[in-house]
């Protein structure tokens, strides 16, 4: 298994209230990523991090934003949620490969609904 | 045109059967090529990497076609255990790193 870990599983909140989705891991990873996923959808990049300090926006546009102060966390944050920001969050980590490929491996993710 | 493109089913299919998944990909400078299983309301997981010559794991086998742009999955006797959706994931070149691209997901459903 994994040793990646989200919180909060599900959250249900109210328009406007801001939120932070929380994402840690322990393999040490330097790579880390945000993925937004509708039901029966694909998976849209949002954000990403290559390591302390870096973050990038993903493909799909996105109001959130991250922060990588420490290797292990990669938060997530909504300043005012909206019902469309309802979906799921999925976050993932990967080594540091250079241009070769490593296994992403995701946490469960955060279902979000803002009423 | 998406840029990883799979038919999204579902499959059904009898418990036993071979079922064979079809994706392709438009971008030709794409270098890895995978196949995640993703379980309802579940986070995906790597199933298989996708190698030039093809490759075996079990049940499950993988091709890549290059010249087509064109990845498949194949599950053999497949089990009631195999039901999820198998998305099809290309790795492309980014600036200073690579990036995931995920398709839709095609949905298995297998049946007693």
């Amino acid at each position: 298994e994994a040793d990646i870990y989200q919180t909060p599983r599900y959250l249900v909140i109210g328009t406007g209230k801001k939120i932070t989705l929380e994402c840690s891991q322990t393999m040490g990873h330097d790579k880390m990523y945000w993925y937004q996923q509708d039901p029966g959808m694909e998976l849209h990049l949002i954000h990403y991090s290559y390591g302390v300090n870096s973050t990038e926006k993903g493909d799909l546009s996105s109001e959130s934003t991250v922060s990588r102060i420490r290797t292990e966390h990669f938060p997530l944050t909504l300043e005012s949620a909206r019902p469309s920001h309802t979906s799921q969050y999925l976050c993932a980590s990967s080594e540091w490969g250079g241009g070769a490929y490593n296994e992403q491996f995701f946490g469960p993710g955060t279902r979000l609904t803002v009423l | 045109r998406k840029e990883v493109e799979q038919d999204p089913g579902p499959f059904n299919v009898p418990e036993g059967a071979t079922v064979a998944f079809n994706c392709t990909y438009s971008n030709s400078a794409s270098q890895s090529f995978f196949w995640y299983r993703q379980d309802c309301r579940k986070e995906p997981k790597l199933l298989m990497s996708v190698y030039s010559s093809g490759n075996e794991d079990g049940r499950f086998t993988a091709q890549l076609n290059r010249a087509s742009q064109y990845i498949s999955l194949l599950i053999r006797d497949s089990k009631l255990s195999d039901s999820a959706t198998y998305l099809c994931v290309v790795n492309q070149p980014r600036g200073g790193g690579n990036k995931l691209t995920f398709g839709t997901g095609t949905q298995l459903k297998v049946e007693l």
